[in-house]
């Protein structure tokens, strides 16, 4: 069965500071797709990325960036000079490549921007 | 995004009345999707449907169903509302592009509290 976990359950930072979510990940298939949701106090679910199995390459995105590690099973999220519009929960999800296509997600991370 | 809309966004009901939930989506995608929402979980699937009148069990389905007559519609109800089923619940669609999976957008939520 695939899992995610996310053990950071909140975190706080001073605006202007770097920030990491971590997300750590259990499967046993070889091909999977892993995926960052941001969920702000508004309450929609707004998708960030998708990173399948065979693409270990960083991303970066402006002041987002993205680590992935399968020899750790690790999809690492940094957000660099953080923003106060940055303050939200944020979900890590796996889906495997079964034929279902369903997303398991971690229990998220809320992350409270301090001015 | 894909054009998804849910209804009712907020409703109230009492114990042991039905109650069904409605998705909408304008861009024809194949899969359709019911989550919901708790403090401490994340999301977890209900239900899902790979297309007409296609659906199948998600990781917490007891005391729903769901029914889809139309691809731009997927319906979620619960027979007998009970108070562990106050939740916020998401839909969200999905098009599988040529074998492989896509990404998976949600709608806004409807928050439903059962007293």
């Amino acid at each position: 069965a695939q899992k995610v976990t996310q053990a950071q359950t909140e975190i706080s930072v001073v605006e202007k500071e770097d920030v990491t979510l971590d997300c750590v990940y259990e499967t046993r298939d070889t091909t999977y797709y892993l995926f960052w949701y941001k969920q702000p106090p508004s309450g929609e679910l707004v998708f960030l990325i998708r990173r399948n199995s065979f693409d270990e390459q960083n991303e970066i995105s402006g002041r987002y960036s993205w680590n992935f590690q399968k020899s750790t099973s690790s999809f690492n999220f940094t957000i660099t000079a953080s923003q106060v519009v940055d303050s939200a929960v944020y979900f890590c999800a796996l889906s495997e490549y079964v034929g279902n296509e369903k997303l398991t997600f971690g229990t998220g991370t809320r992350l409270t921007i301090i001015p | 995004d894909a054009g998804i809309t849910q209804s009712p966004r907020h409703k109230v009901t009492e114990t042991g009345t039905p109650v069904t939930l409605r998705c909408h989506q304008t861009e024809n995608h194949r899969y359709m999707y019911w989550y919901r929402q708790d403090p401490g979980h994340g999301l977890r699937l209900i239900h899902y449907s790979y297309g007409v009148k296609d659906t199948d069990k998600g990781e917490v389905s007891d005391g729903y169903s769901v029914s889809r007559s139309k691809t731009e519609d997927f319906l979620l109800t619960l027979e007998s509302a009970t108070s562990s089923q106050t939740s916020v619940y998401f839909c969200a669609t999905m098009t599988v592009d040529r074998g492989f999976t896509d990404t998976q957008y949600f709608g806004p939520g409807t928050r439903l509290t059962v007293l």
